[in-house]
Protein backbone atom coordinates (compact mmCIF):
# COMPACT_ATOMS: atom_id res chain seq x y z
CA UNK A 1 0.00 0.00 0.00
CA UNK A 2 1.32 3.67 -1.16
CA UNK A 3 2.37 5.18 2.71
CA UNK A 4 -0.50 7.32 2.95
CA UNK A 5 -2.20 8.39 6.25
CA UNK A 6 -5.10 10.83 7.00
CA UNK A 7 -5.45 12.60 9.90
CA UNK A 8 -8.50 12.41 12.28
CA UNK A 9 -10.19 9.30 10.73
CA UNK A 10 -13.58 10.96 12.06
CA UNK A 11 -14.51 13.91 13.47
CA UNK A 12 -17.59 15.71 14.57
CA UNK A 13 -17.61 19.68 15.01
CA UNK A 14 -20.36 22.32 14.98
CA UNK A 15 -20.96 24.74 12.33
CA UNK A 16 -18.73 27.92 12.38
CA UNK A 17 -15.79 26.48 13.44
CA UNK A 18 -12.49 26.18 11.71
CA UNK A 19 -11.49 22.36 10.25
CA UNK A 20 -7.91 21.26 9.81
CA UNK A 21 -7.82 17.88 8.03
CA UNK A 22 -4.02 16.60 6.73
CA UNK A 23 -2.83 14.13 4.43
CA UNK A 24 0.23 12.74 5.13
CA UNK A 25 2.38 10.77 2.65
CA UNK A 26 5.75 8.56 3.21
CA UNK A 27 6.30 8.48 -0.96
CA UNK A 28 7.70 11.64 -1.88
CA UNK A 29 5.11 12.26 -4.62
CA UNK A 30 5.21 15.43 -6.23
CA UNK A 31 1.25 15.94 -6.58
CA UNK A 32 -1.40 15.77 -3.73
CA UNK A 33 -5.23 15.88 -4.14
CA UNK A 34 -7.89 16.23 -1.76
CA UNK A 35 -11.59 15.08 -2.88
CA UNK A 36 -14.99 14.95 -1.11
CA UNK A 37 -17.33 11.69 -1.75
CA UNK A 38 -20.80 12.12 -1.37
CA UNK A 39 -23.93 9.88 -2.38
CA UNK A 40 -24.99 9.97 -5.76
CA UNK A 41 -21.88 12.27 -6.56
CA UNK A 42 -19.03 10.09 -6.34
CA UNK A 43 -16.07 11.68 -5.73
CA UNK A 44 -15.28 15.30 -6.36
CA UNK A 45 -11.90 17.48 -6.87
CA UNK A 46 -11.61 19.91 -3.96
CA UNK A 47 -8.28 21.44 -4.49
CA UNK A 48 -4.61 20.02 -5.61
CA UNK A 49 -0.83 20.66 -5.42
CA UNK A 50 1.60 19.65 -8.10
CA UNK A 51 4.52 20.74 -5.55
CA UNK A 52 5.49 22.71 -2.29
CA UNK A 53 3.62 25.65 -2.17
CA UNK A 54 2.03 25.16 -5.81
CA UNK A 55 -1.69 24.73 -5.50
CA UNK A 56 -4.84 25.38 -7.54
CA UNK A 57 -8.57 24.78 -7.27
CA UNK A 58 -10.69 21.68 -8.35
CA UNK A 59 -14.38 21.86 -9.35
CA UNK A 60 -15.99 22.10 -5.64
CA UNK A 61 -13.32 24.31 -3.72
CA UNK A 62 -15.22 27.03 -2.75
CA UNK A 63 -15.49 27.52 1.59
CA UNK A 64 -11.91 25.30 1.63
CA UNK A 65 -8.60 26.16 1.45
CA UNK A 66 -4.97 24.19 1.27
CA UNK A 67 -1.88 24.40 2.19
CA UNK A 68 1.50 22.54 1.40
CA UNK A 69 4.71 24.00 3.36
CA UNK A 70 6.65 20.44 2.59
CA UNK A 71 6.48 17.79 0.02
CA UNK A 72 4.86 14.93 2.63
CA UNK A 73 2.13 17.46 3.85
CA UNK A 74 -0.89 18.62 2.57
CA UNK A 75 -3.32 20.21 4.73
CA UNK A 76 -7.11 21.29 3.84
CA UNK A 77 -9.06 24.20 5.98
CA UNK A 78 -12.69 24.69 6.19
CA UNK A 79 -12.49 27.79 7.69
CA UNK A 80 -16.09 27.92 8.68
CA UNK A 81 -16.97 24.77 8.70
CA UNK A 82 -21.14 24.48 7.33
CA UNK A 83 -23.43 21.30 7.15
CA UNK A 84 -23.00 21.21 3.29
CA UNK A 85 -19.14 20.15 4.21
CA UNK A 86 -20.52 17.14 5.99
CA UNK A 87 -18.85 14.24 4.15
CA UNK A 88 -15.85 11.75 3.39
CA UNK A 89 -12.78 13.74 2.19
CA UNK A 90 -10.61 11.45 0.48
CA UNK A 91 -6.45 12.79 -0.10
CA UNK A 92 -4.36 11.00 -3.47
CA UNK A 93 -1.02 11.37 -4.03
CA UNK A 94 0.77 10.79 -7.75
CA UNK A 95 3.71 10.99 -9.52
CA UNK A 96 3.22 13.07 -13.11
CA UNK A 97 1.14 10.78 -15.42
CA UNK A 98 0.99 7.91 -13.26
CA UNK A 99 -2.05 6.32 -11.11
CA UNK A 100 -3.42 8.10 -8.23
CA UNK A 101 -3.24 6.45 -4.59
CA UNK A 102 -6.05 7.65 -2.14
CA UNK A 103 -5.74 7.50 1.58
CA UNK A 104 -8.15 5.87 3.82
CA UNK A 105 -10.59 9.07 4.12
CA UNK A 106 -11.85 10.96 6.83
CA UNK A 107 -15.51 11.15 7.96
CA UNK A 108 -16.56 14.85 8.69
CA UNK A 109 -19.98 15.54 10.37
CA UNK A 110 -20.84 19.50 10.70
CA UNK A 111 -23.47 19.43 13.28
CA UNK B 1 -19.63 20.63 -12.74
CA UNK B 2 -18.31 18.06 -14.78
CA UNK B 3 -19.67 14.81 -14.34
CA UNK B 4 -19.75 11.48 -15.91
CA UNK B 5 -23.49 9.16 -16.29
CA UNK B 6 -22.49 5.45 -14.75
CA UNK B 7 -25.17 2.87 -14.83
CA UNK B 8 -26.18 1.12 -13.67
CA UNK B 9 -25.92 2.83 -10.30
CA UNK B 10 -26.74 -0.54 -8.69
CA UNK B 11 -26.24 -4.40 -9.46
CA UNK B 12 -27.49 -7.68 -7.61
CA UNK B 13 -26.73 -10.53 -8.76
CA UNK B 14 -25.72 -14.62 -8.24
CA UNK B 15 -22.39 -15.70 -7.71
CA UNK B 16 -20.72 -17.42 -10.86
CA UNK B 17 -22.63 -14.37 -12.92
CA UNK B 18 -21.09 -12.06 -15.38
CA UNK B 19 -21.48 -8.35 -14.66
CA UNK B 20 -21.44 -5.22 -17.09
CA UNK B 21 -21.23 -1.14 -16.30
CA UNK B 22 -20.57 1.18 -18.74
CA UNK B 23 -19.67 5.65 -18.63
CA UNK B 24 -20.27 8.03 -20.47
CA UNK B 25 -19.17 11.69 -20.77
CA UNK B 26 -20.21 14.89 -23.26
CA UNK B 27 -16.73 15.53 -22.74
CA UNK B 28 -13.36 13.81 -24.56
CA UNK B 29 -10.99 12.29 -22.42
CA UNK B 30 -7.33 11.30 -22.88
CA UNK B 31 -7.59 8.23 -20.16
CA UNK B 32 -10.23 6.35 -18.69
CA UNK B 33 -9.55 4.89 -15.63
CA UNK B 34 -12.00 2.36 -13.35
CA UNK B 35 -11.41 1.98 -9.37
CA UNK B 36 -13.20 -0.23 -7.16
CA UNK B 37 -14.01 0.97 -3.46
CA UNK B 38 -14.42 -1.28 -0.26
CA UNK B 39 -16.37 -0.25 2.68
CA UNK B 40 -14.35 2.00 4.85
CA UNK B 41 -11.28 2.59 2.08
CA UNK B 42 -9.89 4.78 -0.49
CA UNK B 43 -10.57 3.88 -4.00
CA UNK B 44 -8.04 1.41 -5.75
CA UNK B 45 -6.97 1.18 -9.29
CA UNK B 46 -8.59 -2.05 -11.68
CA UNK B 47 -7.95 -1.07 -15.59
CA UNK B 48 -6.34 2.56 -16.91
CA UNK B 49 -7.10 2.99 -20.59
CA UNK B 50 -5.09 5.42 -22.51
CA UNK B 51 -6.42 5.38 -25.95
CA UNK B 52 -9.29 5.21 -28.15
CA UNK B 53 -10.76 1.56 -29.36
CA UNK B 54 -8.57 0.16 -26.60
CA UNK B 55 -9.66 -3.16 -24.87
CA UNK B 56 -7.75 -4.08 -21.55
CA UNK B 57 -7.90 -6.91 -19.20
CA UNK B 58 -6.97 -7.39 -15.61
CA UNK B 59 -7.85 -11.24 -14.73
CA UNK B 60 -11.81 -11.29 -14.94
CA UNK B 61 -12.41 -7.36 -15.72
CA UNK B 62 -12.33 -6.35 -19.10
CA UNK B 63 -12.49 -2.35 -19.90
CA UNK B 64 -12.88 -0.68 -23.24
CA UNK B 65 -12.07 2.58 -24.29
CA UNK B 66 -14.85 4.17 -26.38
CA UNK B 67 -13.97 4.80 -30.22
CA UNK B 68 -15.41 8.78 -29.71
CA UNK B 69 -13.31 8.94 -26.37
CA UNK B 70 -16.73 9.85 -24.61
CA UNK B 71 -17.26 6.48 -22.94
CA UNK B 72 -15.91 3.28 -21.45
CA UNK B 73 -17.25 -0.04 -20.16
CA UNK B 74 -15.89 -2.36 -17.47
CA UNK B 75 -17.38 -6.27 -17.43
CA UNK B 76 -16.33 -8.53 -14.55
CA UNK B 77 -16.88 -12.66 -16.10
CA UNK B 78 -17.61 -15.04 -13.35
CA UNK B 79 -18.19 -12.72 -10.21
CA UNK B 80 -16.74 -13.48 -6.84
CA UNK B 81 -17.92 -12.61 -3.45
CA UNK B 82 -14.83 -10.29 -2.89
CA UNK B 83 -16.25 -8.62 -6.45
CA UNK B 84 -18.92 -7.10 -4.22
CA UNK B 85 -18.04 -3.33 -3.46
CA UNK B 86 -18.39 0.10 -5.43
CA UNK B 87 -16.77 0.42 -9.01
CA UNK B 88 -16.30 4.05 -10.12
CA UNK B 89 -15.33 5.39 -13.70
CA UNK B 90 -13.16 8.79 -13.93
CA UNK B 91 -12.19 10.38 -17.00
CA UNK B 92 -8.54 12.16 -16.69
CA UNK B 93 -7.19 15.17 -18.07
CA UNK B 94 -3.39 16.29 -16.97
CA UNK B 95 -3.34 19.94 -16.36
CA UNK B 96 0.38 20.87 -15.51
CA UNK B 97 1.26 16.95 -14.87
CA UNK B 98 -1.27 16.76 -12.75
CA UNK B 99 -4.12 14.44 -12.94
CA UNK B 100 -7.16 15.79 -12.74
CA UNK B 101 -10.03 13.36 -12.54
CA UNK B 102 -13.50 13.66 -13.38
CA UNK B 103 -15.12 10.88 -11.25
CA UNK B 104 -18.96 8.77 -12.16
CA UNK B 105 -21.64 8.42 -9.21
CA UNK B 106 -20.45 4.57 -8.89
CA UNK B 107 -21.76 1.64 -9.32
CA UNK B 108 -22.82 -0.61 -6.49
CA UNK B 109 -22.12 -4.31 -6.75
CA UNK B 110 -24.00 -6.98 -4.13
CA UNK B 111 -23.48 -10.93 -4.79
CA UNK B 112 -25.63 -13.37 -3.31
CA UNK B 113 -23.87 -16.13 -2.66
Amino acid sequence: DAGITQSPRHKVTETGTPVTLRCHQTENHRYMYWYRQDPGHGLRLIHYSYGVKDTDKGEVSDGYSVSRSKTEDFLLTLESATSSQTSVYFCAISEEAHEQYFGPGTRLTVT
Amino acid sequence: GQQLNQSPQSMFIQEGEDVSMNCTSSSIFNTWLWYKQDPGEGPVLLIALYKAGELTSNGRLTAQFGITRKDSFLNISASIPSDVGIYFCAGQSLIQGAQKLVFGQGTRLTINP
